[in-house]
C-alpha cells in the first residue's frame, strides 16, 4: 500500500528561525512529489512540485529537497514569519496503476514572535 | 478569480437527512476531486473525476455518491448521513491526474456536522 509518513507531527518555533520538515513515502513507481501549505480554515495550496530528476527547488523561503533513492523529500523554511504558521502537507502522485495522489497526514508548524 | 468555489461553508444535519455539497471550478480544468479532512488523519479522497462523464472511487467511498453535471461542476451527495461523515470536505481540481501537472487547486471546504 502506498505510504506517505511525514515527521515531525508538530513544530514550534520562534519567528527567525529557520526549521526542515521530512517527508518519508513508499510510493511506486514515483512520478511527483509536491508540499502542500494550509492554512487554518482554508484549502491546501501548493508550495512546490518535484520530479524524479530534481534534487533541489527554492520558492522564495522555502526549499524542497528530493532524494527519490531513499524516497524522501524536505522542506526547508528560511527565516521564518508568523505567516508561516499553517500545516505543511507532503503529496506523492505514482505513475501507471498508482497515480492517485497519496497525502501525508501533515506538519503543524507554529511561529511565535 | 473565483477559482474552485464550494457551498455550503457550513452545514449542520441530523442523522439520516440528506444533502448535496455543490461544487464548481472556472479554471476549465479536466479532473475533480472531493476529499474530507479529520483532526489527524490527514486528506482522504472520496471520489474523484478524471473528466467529465466519469467518476470514480477514492479510498473512503462509502456513504458518498457523486456527480460531474458538466466540466464545471461536481457534487457530491450524502443520501443518509451519520455521525462518522461529521468532518471538513474538500472540493478540488485540476489539469491532469497523471504526469507532472497535476496540482490540486481546492476550494475553501465545507465544515459537515452530523448531530
Amino acid at each position: 500500500k502506498n505510504q506517505v509518513e511525514q515527521s515531525p507531527q508538530s513544530l514550534i518555533i520562534l519567528e527567525g528561525k529557520n526549521c526542515t520538515l521530512q517527508c518519508n513515502y513508499t510510493v511506486s513507481p514515483f512520478s511527483n512529489l509536491r508540499w502542500y501549505k494550509q492554512d487554518t480554515g482554508r484549502g491546501p495550496v501548493s508550495l512546490t512540485i518535484m520530479t524524479f530528476s530534481e534534487n533541489t527547488k527554492s520558492n522564495g523561503r522555502y526549499t524542497a529537497t528530493l532524494d527519490a533513492d531513499t524516497k524522501q523529500s524536505s522542506l526547508h523554511i528560511t527565516a521564518s514569519q508568523l505567516s508561516d504558521s499553517a500545516s505543511y502537507i507532503c503529496v506523492v502522485s505514482g505513475s501507471g496503476g498508482s497515480y492517485i495522489p497519496t497525502f501525508g497526514r501533515g506538519t503543524s508548524l507554529i511561529v511565535h514572535p | 478569480n473565483a477559482g474552485v468555489t464550494q457551498t455550503p461553508k457550513f452545514q449542520v444535519l441530523k442523522t439520516g437527512q440528506s444533502m448535496t455539497l455543490q461544487c464548481a471550478q472556472d479554471m476549465n480544468h479536466n479532473s475533480m476531486y472531493w476529499y474530507r479532512q479529520d483532526p489527524g488523519m490527514g486528506l482522504r479522497l472520496i471520489y474523484y473525476s478524471a473528466s467529465e462523464g466519469t467518476t470514480d472511487k477514492g479510498e473512503v467511498p462509502n456513504g458518498y455518491n457523486v456527480s460531474r453535471l458538466n466540466k464545471r461542476e461536481f457534487s457530491l451527495r450524502l443520501e443518509s448521513a451519520a455521525p462518522s461523515q461529521t468532518s471538513v470536505y474538500f472540493c478540488a481540481s485540476g489539469w491532469s491526474l497523471v504526469g507532472s501537472n497535476t496540482e490540486a487547486f481546492f476550494g475553501q471546504g465545507t465544515r459537515l456536522t452530523v448531530v
